[in-house]
């Protein structure tokens, strides 16, 4: 398996653009993760999806972000309007679904709002 | 949350074992031990996780105090690709399996 895939790895954009990332989880796994990453807050969980249902989302800064999971192959962080304050690595992970299993990450993307 | 307390850094010689130590006094019975590396420039990647019993796998083992309110990872001999930082975090029984990361252990490895 190829891994967690996310696209674009890197993204620089304008503040008031909006920004999609995207990500493809491995086959099979039935829970989904989108994090934030910058040098100020560490690793912050921004929402999870368990079989494509966004189950909890208290982690999404506010209502620029949005993240979607249409089918169990792929999966949409949004921000609209960008801001400078929003550059950071977004990392998308996934799993089996369930307490005891593992995390896989993808390699991120770094996001460039200026 | 269920919060875990690390050092913030450690250093270790090459070859040489490491042993990471990770306090979590407020885990309750159903909350499994995960830890998590992040090496400079990737995303984080799975180590090891357990629930009572210590806990081996070809990257590392885990040593879980009796109480469960503090725990080790072990890496036996540590390499210069260990380097990275290492989270402990405690995955709650009833939170659909998320990981809340705290700020973690640099692990730094001198040749």
């Amino acid at each position: 398996d190829a891994g967690v895939i996310q696209s674009p790895r890197h993204e620089v954009t304008e503040m008031g653009q909006e920004v999609t990332l995207r990500c493809k989880p491995i086959s099979g796994h039935n829970s989904l993760f989108w994090y934030r990453q910058t040098m100020m807050r560490g690793l912050e969980l921004l929402i999870y999806f368990n079989n494509n249902v966004p189950i909890d989302d208290s982690g999404m800064p506010e209502d620029r972000f949005s993240a979607k999971m249409p089918n169990a192959s792929f999966s949409t962080l949004k921000i609209q309007p960008s801001e400078p304050r929003d550059s950071a690595v977004y990392f998308c992970a996934s799993s089996l679904q369930g307490i005891g299993y593992e995390q896989y990450f993808g390699p991120g993307t770094r996001l460039t709002v200026t | 949350d269920a919060k875990t307390t690390q050092p913030n850094s450690m250093e270790s010689n090459e070859e040489e074992p490491v042993h990471l130590p990770c306090n979590h006094s407020t885990i309750s019975g159903t909350d499994y031990i995960h830890w998590y590396r992040q090496l400079p420039s990737q995303g984080p990647e799975y180590v090891i996780h357990g629930l009572t019993s210590n806990v081996n796998n070809r990257m590392a083992s885990l040593a879980i105090a009796e109480d469960r309110k503090s725990s080790t990872l072990i890496l036996h001999r540590a390499t210069l690709r260990d380097a990275a930082v290492y989270y402990c975090i405690l995955m709650i029984y009833n939170q659909g399996g998320k990981l809340i990361f705290g700020q973690g252990t640099e692990l730094s490895v001198k040749p």
